[in-house]
């Protein structure tokens, strides 16, 4: 059973543009929710996260929206840029204190200048 | 600071062959871990180590083996390599918080 759901797979959008990437879990007892991003050739790097408790969290022009009710998380990169293209990668701790974490199938988006 | 460290950057095996793969980070973080990535699937837990001296499977543990050095070091060796551990191997350690930092990662190709 996949843990996480991640969609869509790719997204192209123009410079400027706000790509909204969604992510949707299955299990309630997950507390944590990362969102990585990897740029080729390289290691996955922390973007932003968020815990249960709270809605939304916004660090510079990438935004997290938490819905508990519909298990569903989603990242959104306001005015995007070239530089943005990556491969963004959803993650849950199903681990608890030990924080393993299960990750989605990713999505790679290309903003276009 | 280097982060987390990871050698080799690139290895191809023969079936059967033996390898491992080293991973050490110098941010004082009890918790390490060994993912794979292979195209399609994002990556896949495939053991940790909570701390110095304790190991345990992750999702995909089969064929693998891990060793914690010490605080330091993780190791993830290959005993007989199969072409299907064709794959990209990343080493992450984690802070207190729960942010899990990644190494460069080793390409490894098995024929």
């Amino acid at each position: 059973q996949q843990q996480v759901k991640q969609s869509p797979q790719s997204l192209i959008v123009q410079k400027g543009g706000i790509p909204i990437i969604n992510c949707a879990y299955e299990n309630t007892a997950f507390d944590y929710f990362p969102w990585y991003q990897q740029f080729p050739g390289k290691g996955p790097a922390l973007l932003i996260a968020i815990r249960p408790d709270v809605s939304e969290k916004k660090e510079g022009r990438f935004t997290i929206s938490f819905n508990k009710s519909a298990k569903q998380f989603s990242l959104h990169i306001m005015d995007s840029q070239p530089g943005d293209s990556a491969t963004y990668f959803c993650a849950v701790n199903s681990g608890g204190s030990n924080y393993k974490l299960t990750f989605g199938k990713g999505t790679l988006l290309t903003v276009n200048p | 600071n280097a982060g987390v460290t990871q050698t080799p950057k690139f290895q191809v095996l023969k079936t059967g062959q033996s390898m491992t793969l080293q991973c050490a980070q110098d941010m004082n973080h009890n918790s390490m871990y060994w993912y794979r990535q292979d195209p399609g699937m994002g990556l896949r837990l495939i053991y940790y180590s909570a701390s110095e001296g304790t190991t345990d499977k992750g999702e995909v543990p089969n064929g693998y083996n891990v060793s914690r050095l010490n605080k330091r070091e993780f190791s993830l060796r290959l005993e007989s390599a199969a072409p299907s551990q064709t794959s990209v191997y990343f080493c992450a350690s984690r802070a207190t918080a729960g942010e899990q930092y990644f190494g460069p990662g080793t390409r490894l190709t098995v024929t």
